[in-house]
């Protein structure tokens, strides 16, 4: 059971150049997120999806596109990297929305280094 | 003002202190809080969760939310090196609503 696992670990690009981010997990979870970590900022929400084939914007989705084709992986793809998509990139992933119980809670990966010079 | 405001710190404490850290929020709507733990260059990882008002311990860890002054509170008894990390408190008010994280306090624990 390795949970939810990220490629790659870290990358470098060149303004305009394109990337995606992979995001897996074995759980079986139906929600799944990737989020944007910046010093000073905490985590914010990117986009997310409830279900396979499903995506929805979070807080902070401009300049990202996502994909849910298999229940098991999450894509993250930067169309024209910008430098101000540096950044450290985690997704996660939940059975269920938060209502209550600790089974809801989110399973981070161990996150994808990004710069963009 | 941010929804959440965390103090980054770094704080730094002797092996064996208690150690708390702190969250206020501005939110009513929050009703479940959590701490996570996160390592450096490592995902951050659920410690305790908690809904709405009370307290919650789990081994040397305690966490305490007080709705009526949005502030919730985790306790560090007997801290440990291993302690060491960066502590982010998250809350989210149910169901599809996004969870809120604070940046984290940084916290180093001295042998």
């Amino acid at each position: 059971n390795a949970g939810v696992t990220q490629t790659p670990k870290f990358r470098v690009l060149k303004t305009g150049q394109s990337m995606t981010l992979l995001c897996a997990q074995d759980m079986n979870h139906e929600y799944m997120y990737w989020y944007r970590q910046d010093p000073g900022m905490g985590l914010r929400l990117i986009h997310y999806s409830v279900g396979e084939g499903t995506t929805a914007k979070g807080e902070v989705p401009d300049g990202y596109n996502v994909s849910r084709l298999k229940k098991q992986n999450f894509l993250l793809g930067l169309e024209s990297a910008a430098p101000s998509q540096t950044s450290v990139y985690f997704c996660a992933s939940s059975y269920e929305p938060l209502s209550g119980g600790t089974e809801d809670t989110q399973y981070f990966g161990p996150g994808t280094r990004l710069t963009v010079l | 003002q941010k929804e959440v405001e965390q103090d980054p710190g770094p704080l730094s404490v002797p092996e064996g202190a208690i150690v708390s850290l702190n969250c206020t929020y501005s939110n009513s709507a929050f009703q479940y809080f959590m701490w996570y733990r996160q390592y450096s260059r490592k995902g951050p990882e659920l410690l305790m969760y908690t809904y709405s008002s009370g307290n919650k311990e789990d081994g040397r860890f305690t966490a305490q939310v007080d709705k009526s002054s949005k502030y919730i509170s985790l306790f560090i008894r007997d801290s440990q090196p291993s302690d060491s990390a960066t502590y982010l408190c998250a809350m989210n008010s149910g169901g599809y609503q996004k969870v809120t994280f604070g940046i984290g306090t940084k916290l180093q624990v001295i042998p």
